[in-house]
Protein backbone atom coordinates (compact mmCIF):
# COMPACT_ATOMS: atom_id res chain seq x y z
CA UNK A 1 0.00 0.00 0.00
CA UNK A 2 1.11 4.09 0.05
CA UNK A 3 1.36 3.94 3.56
CA UNK A 4 1.88 1.52 6.87
CA UNK A 5 -1.78 0.62 7.75
CA UNK A 6 -2.61 0.14 11.83
CA UNK A 7 -5.96 -0.96 12.78
CA UNK A 8 -7.88 -0.44 14.73
CA UNK A 9 -7.68 2.89 15.20
CA UNK A 10 -8.91 3.40 18.67
CA UNK A 11 -9.88 0.19 21.21
CA UNK A 12 -11.38 0.42 24.57
CA UNK A 13 -10.72 -2.99 26.09
CA UNK A 14 -11.56 -4.09 30.00
CA UNK A 15 -8.94 -4.86 32.25
CA UNK A 16 -7.69 -8.30 31.80
CA UNK A 17 -9.03 -9.04 28.47
CA UNK A 18 -6.50 -9.77 25.41
CA UNK A 19 -5.84 -7.55 22.49
CA UNK A 20 -4.76 -7.67 19.13
CA UNK A 21 -2.93 -5.09 17.19
CA UNK A 22 -2.33 -4.88 13.31
CA UNK A 23 -0.12 -3.19 10.69
CA UNK A 24 0.20 -3.45 7.14
CA UNK A 25 3.57 -2.31 6.25
CA UNK A 26 4.44 -0.57 2.92
CA UNK A 27 5.38 -3.38 0.67
CA UNK A 28 8.31 -4.34 -0.28
CA UNK A 29 9.67 -2.84 3.28
CA UNK A 30 11.81 -5.60 5.23
CA UNK A 31 12.16 -4.30 8.13
CA UNK A 32 8.80 -3.38 10.72
CA UNK A 33 9.08 -1.63 13.90
CA UNK A 34 6.86 -1.36 16.92
CA UNK A 35 6.66 1.61 18.73
CA UNK A 36 4.41 2.49 22.13
CA UNK A 37 4.12 6.07 23.43
CA UNK A 38 1.91 7.63 25.93
CA UNK A 39 0.91 10.48 26.66
CA UNK A 40 3.26 13.56 25.83
CA UNK A 41 6.07 10.81 25.99
CA UNK A 42 8.73 9.49 23.62
CA UNK A 43 9.07 6.41 21.88
CA UNK A 44 9.33 3.12 23.50
CA UNK A 45 11.03 0.63 21.68
CA UNK A 46 9.13 -2.89 21.13
CA UNK A 47 10.36 -4.90 19.00
CA UNK A 48 11.55 -4.93 15.65
CA UNK A 49 11.59 -7.41 12.44
CA UNK A 50 14.37 -7.52 9.57
CA UNK A 51 13.56 -9.98 6.72
CA UNK A 52 13.80 -13.47 7.97
CA UNK A 53 15.92 -12.85 10.78
CA UNK A 54 15.01 -13.68 14.26
CA UNK A 55 13.20 -10.26 15.93
CA UNK A 56 14.30 -8.39 18.57
CA UNK A 57 12.36 -8.65 21.00
CA UNK A 58 14.41 -6.18 23.62
CA UNK A 59 11.82 -3.88 24.15
CA UNK A 60 8.86 -5.65 24.86
CA UNK A 61 8.35 -5.03 28.96
CA UNK A 62 6.78 -8.84 30.06
CA UNK A 63 5.80 -11.69 28.81
CA UNK A 64 2.50 -10.20 28.15
CA UNK A 65 3.23 -9.04 25.23
CA UNK A 66 4.07 -11.09 21.69
CA UNK A 67 4.19 -10.06 17.78
CA UNK A 68 4.79 -11.85 14.87
CA UNK A 69 5.10 -10.60 11.05
CA UNK A 70 3.49 -13.66 8.76
CA UNK A 71 5.04 -14.08 5.66
CA UNK A 72 7.37 -11.22 5.81
CA UNK A 73 4.36 -8.45 5.69
CA UNK A 74 1.51 -7.88 7.94
CA UNK A 75 2.47 -8.08 12.11
CA UNK A 76 0.35 -8.71 14.96
CA UNK A 77 0.79 -7.07 18.59
CA UNK A 78 -0.53 -9.09 20.88
CA UNK A 79 -1.20 -7.94 24.67
CA UNK A 80 -2.14 -10.40 26.98
CA UNK A 81 -4.51 -10.04 30.68
CA UNK A 82 -3.80 -6.19 29.58
CA UNK A 83 -3.26 -3.85 32.51
CA UNK A 84 -4.30 -0.19 32.58
CA UNK A 85 -1.00 1.02 32.44
CA UNK A 86 -1.14 -0.65 29.01
CA UNK A 87 -2.80 1.92 27.86
CA UNK A 88 -0.50 4.41 25.29
CA UNK A 89 -0.63 4.94 21.72
CA UNK A 90 1.23 1.64 19.92
CA UNK A 91 2.94 2.79 16.26
CA UNK A 92 4.06 0.58 13.87
CA UNK A 93 7.18 1.66 11.07
CA UNK A 94 8.34 0.32 8.38
CA UNK A 95 11.42 0.89 6.16
CA UNK A 96 13.17 -0.72 3.06
CA UNK A 97 15.92 -1.98 5.10
CA UNK A 98 17.25 -1.18 8.79
CA UNK A 99 19.29 1.91 7.20
CA UNK A 100 16.54 3.96 6.12
CA UNK A 101 14.24 6.22 6.95
CA UNK A 102 11.30 4.87 8.96
CA UNK A 103 7.61 5.29 7.72
CA UNK A 104 4.75 5.33 10.49
CA UNK A 105 1.67 4.10 10.62
CA UNK A 106 -1.06 6.41 12.23
CA UNK A 107 -1.55 4.35 15.47
CA UNK A 108 -3.80 2.29 17.65
CA UNK A 109 -4.67 4.53 20.59
CA UNK A 110 -5.49 1.98 23.44
CA UNK A 111 -7.53 2.63 26.51
CA UNK A 112 -7.69 -0.45 29.43
CA UNK A 113 -10.42 0.58 31.73
CA UNK B 1 23.52 0.37 25.52
CA UNK B 2 23.40 3.16 23.15
CA UNK B 3 21.68 6.53 24.31
CA UNK B 4 20.67 9.61 22.76
CA UNK B 5 19.89 12.43 24.16
CA UNK B 6 18.03 14.86 23.53
CA UNK B 7 17.62 19.01 24.60
CA UNK B 8 15.51 20.60 25.66
CA UNK B 9 12.85 18.39 26.27
CA UNK B 10 10.41 21.43 26.20
CA UNK B 11 10.78 25.13 24.13
CA UNK B 12 8.24 27.63 23.82
CA UNK B 13 9.19 30.71 21.43
CA UNK B 14 7.39 33.58 20.24
CA UNK B 15 6.74 33.73 16.56
CA UNK B 16 9.31 34.43 14.36
CA UNK B 17 12.05 33.55 16.92
CA UNK B 18 14.49 31.27 16.36
CA UNK B 19 14.66 27.51 18.03
CA UNK B 20 17.56 24.92 18.36
CA UNK B 21 17.31 21.07 19.74
CA UNK B 22 20.50 19.24 20.14
CA UNK B 23 21.35 15.45 20.09
CA UNK B 24 24.43 13.66 21.47
CA UNK B 25 24.78 9.95 21.21
CA UNK B 26 27.42 7.95 23.29
CA UNK B 27 28.38 5.88 20.80
CA UNK B 28 28.99 7.06 16.99
CA UNK B 29 26.46 7.16 14.79
CA UNK B 30 27.02 5.98 10.93
CA UNK B 31 23.84 8.23 10.19
CA UNK B 32 21.33 10.43 11.85
CA UNK B 33 17.50 11.05 10.87
CA UNK B 34 15.19 13.86 12.17
CA UNK B 35 11.55 13.16 12.38
CA UNK B 36 8.49 15.71 13.32
CA UNK B 37 5.31 14.80 15.39
CA UNK B 38 2.15 17.31 14.94
CA UNK B 39 0.13 16.93 18.06
CA UNK B 40 -2.30 14.38 17.70
CA UNK B 41 -0.42 12.59 15.08
CA UNK B 42 2.72 10.54 14.13
CA UNK B 43 6.29 10.86 13.57
CA UNK B 44 7.48 11.85 10.16
CA UNK B 45 10.50 11.60 9.00
CA UNK B 46 12.13 14.96 7.64
CA UNK B 47 15.68 14.14 6.78
CA UNK B 48 18.99 11.60 7.10
CA UNK B 49 22.35 13.07 7.58
CA UNK B 50 25.05 10.49 6.98
CA UNK B 51 28.38 12.59 6.56
CA UNK B 52 30.74 14.04 9.02
CA UNK B 53 30.69 17.60 9.73
CA UNK B 54 27.02 17.52 7.00
CA UNK B 55 24.94 20.76 6.56
CA UNK B 56 21.24 20.27 4.60
CA UNK B 57 19.03 22.77 4.50
CA UNK B 58 15.15 22.49 3.97
CA UNK B 59 13.80 26.00 3.72
CA UNK B 60 14.16 27.29 7.10
CA UNK B 61 15.38 24.47 8.74
CA UNK B 62 18.78 23.30 8.60
CA UNK B 63 20.04 20.13 9.87
CA UNK B 64 23.87 19.31 11.22
CA UNK B 65 26.07 16.31 12.13
CA UNK B 66 29.01 16.77 13.88
CA UNK B 67 32.45 16.15 13.00
CA UNK B 68 32.69 12.88 15.63
CA UNK B 69 29.44 11.69 14.24
CA UNK B 70 28.02 12.20 17.78
CA UNK B 71 25.84 14.60 17.78
CA UNK B 72 23.45 17.08 15.62
CA UNK B 73 21.48 20.15 15.79
CA UNK B 74 17.93 21.38 14.03
CA UNK B 75 17.80 24.76 13.90
CA UNK B 76 14.51 26.64 12.64
CA UNK B 77 14.62 30.34 11.37
CA UNK B 78 11.65 32.54 12.05
CA UNK B 79 9.53 30.22 13.75
CA UNK B 80 5.61 30.06 12.22
CA UNK B 81 2.99 28.64 14.02
CA UNK B 82 3.27 25.08 11.45
CA UNK B 83 6.36 24.39 13.46
CA UNK B 84 4.86 23.56 16.42
CA UNK B 85 5.41 19.98 17.28
CA UNK B 86 7.54 17.63 18.61
CA UNK B 87 11.10 16.83 16.91
CA UNK B 88 12.65 13.74 17.90
CA UNK B 89 16.45 12.87 16.61
CA UNK B 90 17.29 9.13 16.18
CA UNK B 91 20.82 7.54 15.67
CA UNK B 92 21.86 4.35 14.29
CA UNK B 93 24.73 3.13 15.10
CA UNK B 94 27.77 2.31 13.46
CA UNK B 95 28.12 -1.24 14.27
CA UNK B 96 26.08 -3.75 15.92
CA UNK B 97 21.89 -3.87 15.96
CA UNK B 98 20.86 -1.98 13.23
CA UNK B 99 17.22 -0.41 14.89
CA UNK B 100 17.34 3.55 15.30
CA UNK B 101 17.68 4.81 18.66
CA UNK B 102 14.97 7.23 19.63
CA UNK B 103 16.08 10.86 21.44
CA UNK B 104 13.26 12.08 23.62
CA UNK B 105 12.15 15.00 21.50
CA UNK B 106 11.59 18.48 21.86
CA UNK B 107 8.43 19.75 22.11
CA UNK B 108 7.95 23.08 20.65
CA UNK B 109 5.12 25.19 21.62
CA UNK B 110 4.91 28.86 19.48
CA UNK B 111 3.38 32.17 21.09
CA UNK B 112 1.49 34.01 18.05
Amino acid sequence: GAGVSQSPSNKVTEKGKDVELRCDPISGHTALYWYRQSLGQGLEFLIYFQGNSAPDKSGLPSDRFSAERTGGSVSTLTIQRTQQEDSAVYLCASSLDTRGSYTFGSGTRLTVV
Amino acid sequence: GQQVMQIPQYQHVQEGEDFTTYCNSSTTLSNIQWYKQRPGGHPVFLIQLVKSGEVKKQKRLTFQFGEAKKNSSLHITATQTTDVGTYFCAGLKSQGAQKLVFGQGTRLTINP
